[in-house]
């Protein structure tokens, strides 16, 4: 199964700040890949596909980069909506795989 | 609008067994692959199962290969999870998820999830 590895784990940041956080696959996956936000006791919600590709009515702050085994989450300017769990999520093969998840909490 | 909709959530002892159910609404439930995702209390998600839109194809992680089923009622515009031989770790919130269409395997819309307890 191909792994995949988020970091930081958690990031503390301010309103206002460039936030970035970063994907790790253990083999190529080329551009097969995407990032949820999470909020707590919510279901998670699709905002990025295919490495780069915005998701209907998700905010332009938000952008994706990459291939291969490595990719970023960018949050532009982070918003107080904005703190939550990130995961990636690989779907170049069975079985689907995600990151571990990484927290963006207030600073 | 899109509408997914989990039971069968609860408490289960180990080696026990258990149906989830999804009932899904507002979109042609037969065009769209369909998944269950899980999440353990307190740590990430972890994907379960994934079902074609005809049933005709299942894919499955392997910690629950050979113990769970996913299937699927298109007339009934449902979705099920049936879990057997149930272990500690099976315990978790899980969710039902559509695959967006024609875009590979990632979900655009989740149900609220059922959380789902193994323990004696």
């Amino acid at each position: 199964d191909i792994q995949m590895t988020q970091s930081p784990s958690t990031l503390s940041a301010s309103v206002g700040d460039r936030v970035t956080i970063t994907c790790r696959a253990s083999e190529s996956i080329s551009s097969w890949l995407a990032w949820y936000q999470q909020k707590p006791g919510k279901a998670p919600k699709l905002l990025i596909f295919k490495a780069s590709t915005l998701q209907n009515g998700v905010p332009s702050r938000f952008s994706g980069s990459g291939s291969g085994t490595e990719f970023t989450l960018t949050i532009s300017s982070l918003q107080p909506d904005d703190f939550a769990t990130y995961y990636c999520q690989q779907y170049n093969s069975y079985s689907l795989t995600f990151g571990g998840g990484t927290k963006v909490e207030i600073k | 609008e899109v509408q997914l909709v989990e039971s069968g959530g609860g408490l289960v002892q180990p080696g026990g067994s258990q149906r989830l159910s999804c009932a899904a609404s507002g979109f042609t439930f037969s065009s769209y692959w369909m998944s269950w995702v899980r999440q353990a209390p307190g740590k990430g998600l972890e994907w379960v199962a994934q079902i074609k839109q005809d049933g005709s194809e299942k894919h499955y992680v392997d910690s629950v290969k050979g113990r769970f089923t996913i299937s699927r009622d298109n007339a009934e515009n449902s979705l099920y999870l049936q879990m057997n031989s149930l272990r500690a770790e099976d315990t978790a919130v899980y969710y039902c998820a559509r695959v967006r269409y024609g875009s590979g395997s990632i979900w655009d819309h989740w149900g609220q999830g059922t959380l789902f307890t193994v323990s004696s």
